[in-house]
């Protein structure tokens, strides 16, 4: 099956910096990726759609200034958290339907962010 | 917007056993709905896929069903195994979109 990719899978930072985070199809094109995130025991909440090419559409509640996301090619999405803090601290997960397929969505194993 | 809910939260059963993890969903014009398997501090495992036009899906000792007019989906795992332990997730896909809503997920735990 399709395979997604992210990186880092975990990272620790301080309060105040931003953390850029990965999502890559590895063997196919998606125009486009979503964008989840997971508190610790609750579900996945989408928090945006990424679109290559043109501008993501973000959730409502969902900052935009402060998760910027970037879909430069039909492979590489990705999620930079600007001016963390630790309630941004949570399992970010990405994911890609396939582009002509059956709408299975393939998941990235997600990052884990900690911010202290 | 579609909202997903799942019950029990959590379910231990002895190995050997077969059971059902239920998901409910609130609007009938699903799209396909997904069942995933989330091991702790991991991504998700697609396990399976209905489509709005179908009513079941098998995969193994898997079965899934939906029932769009009563808006409910059944996930039926047969003679469980200790391997089996995850949390799983329903996730119902809407119609123009590819997004997914999540239910709050059933934590399953077989006892060996």
């Amino acid at each position: 099956g399709a395979v997604v990719s992210q990186h880092p899978s975990w990272v620790i930072c301080k309060s105040g910096t931003s953390v850029k985070i990965e999502c890559r199809s590895l063997d196919f094109q998606a125009t486009t990726m979503f964008w989840y995130r997971q508190f610790p025991k609750q579900s996945l909440m989408l928090m945006a759609t990424s679109n290559e090419g043109s501008k993501a559409t973000y959730e409502q509640g969902v900052e935009k200034d402060k998760f910027l996301i970037n879909h430069a090619s039909l492979t590489l999405s990705t999620l930079t958290v600007t001016s963390a803090h630790p309630e941004d601290s949570s399992f970010y997960i990405c994911s890609a339907p396939q582009a002509g397929g059956t709408d299975t969505q393939y998941f990235g194993p997600g990052t884990r962010l900690t911010v202290l | 917007k579609q909202e997903v809910t799942q019950i029990p939260a959590a379910l231990s059963v002895p190995e050997g056993e077969n059971l059902v993890l239920n998901c409910s969903f609130t609007d009938s014009a699903i799209y396909n709905l997904q069942w995933f398997r989330q091991d702790p501090g991991k991504g998700l495992t697609s396990l399976l896929l209905i489509q709005s036009s179908q009513r079941e899906q098998t995969s193994g000792r898997l079965n899934a069903s939906l029932d769009k007019s009563s808006g409910r989906s059944t996930l039926y795992i047969a003679a469980s195994q200790p391997g089996d332990s995850a949390t799983y997730l329903c996730a119902g896909g809407e119609t123009g979109a590819n997004n997914l809503f999540f239910g709050t997920g059933t934590r399953l735990t077989v006892i060996p």
